[in-house]
């Protein structure tokens, strides 16, 4: 199995500061065929199913605010939040699609500082 | 608008089967352009895929190792559903359970849309 590994688990960041949730896969997660990572971002607040942001790394899903940004490629991957608000109060985690089973990484708690 | 509305008991004996449905509406569970996941949660083992149904000409499923002896998924085209059956489940089966679309287009895409959620525990 693909494992996948976030840091930090939690982190605090104070209102429009950026945060920055890091993702390595156990091995690479990009399709050569295509240059796409089967790589995805979701954002889980309390009492709710996780909902995507990202996916092929780094492509926004419609309606995500632009300050959620992916980047990476192959194992190492980035999810920013630019400006941090109070709604982006949530559990993150990473999620590869490249093999089954699919995986995700252990989730990062953003809070504010 | 894409929405799934899973149902099914939220207690469960142990060594008795875990049922769940998820009804699709918006979508059709016979579009060779998804494929239908059931994806659980609980605090011991994070989010855990357990496996899909996808049709591409003929139906496909694909199941995780660590249930693949327990578990079937089956899609019901009549009523645009699928389900989910796990059999001789102990309390580690304990978890939220999620029904969950992920797209395809030439490629795969994530996991766009999730249902509510059904909150199974197994106890006796």
């Amino acid at each position: 199995d693909i494992v996948m590994t976030q840091s930090p688990d939690s982190l605090a960041v104070s209102l429009g500061e950026r945060a920055t949730i890091n993702c390595k896969s156990s091995q690479s997660v990009l399709y050569s065929s295509n240059n796409k990572n089967y790589l995805a971002w979701y954002q889980q607040k309390s009492g709710q199913p996780p909902k995507l942001i990202i996916y092929w790394a780094s492509t926004r899903e419609s309606g995500v605010p632009d300050r959620f940004s992916g980047s990476g490629s192959g194992t190492d991957f980035t999810l920013t939040i630019s400006s941090l608000q109070a709604e982006d109060v949530a559990v993150y985690y990473c999620h590869q699609y490249y093999r089954t089973p699919q995986t995700f990484g252990q989730g990062t708690k953003v809070e504010i500082k | 608008q894409v929405q799934l509305q899973q149902s099914g008991p939220g207690l469960v004996k142990p060594s008795q089967t875990l049922s769940l449905t998820c009804a699709i509406s918006g979508d059709s569970v016979s579009s060779n352009s998804v494929a239908w996941n059931w994806i659980r949660q609980s605090p011991s083992r994070g989010l855990e895929w357990l496996g899909r149904t996808y049709y591409r000409s003929e139906r496909y499923n694909d199941y995780a190792v660590s249930v693949e002896s327990r578990i079937s998924i089956n899609a019901d085209t009549s009523k645009n559903q699928f389900s989910l059956q796990l059999n001789s489940v102990t309390p580690e089966d304990t978890a939220v359970y999620y029904c969950v679309r992920q797209r395809y287009s030439s490629s795969w895409y994530g996991m766009d849309v999730w249902g509510q959620g059904t909150t199974v525990t197994v106890s006796s």
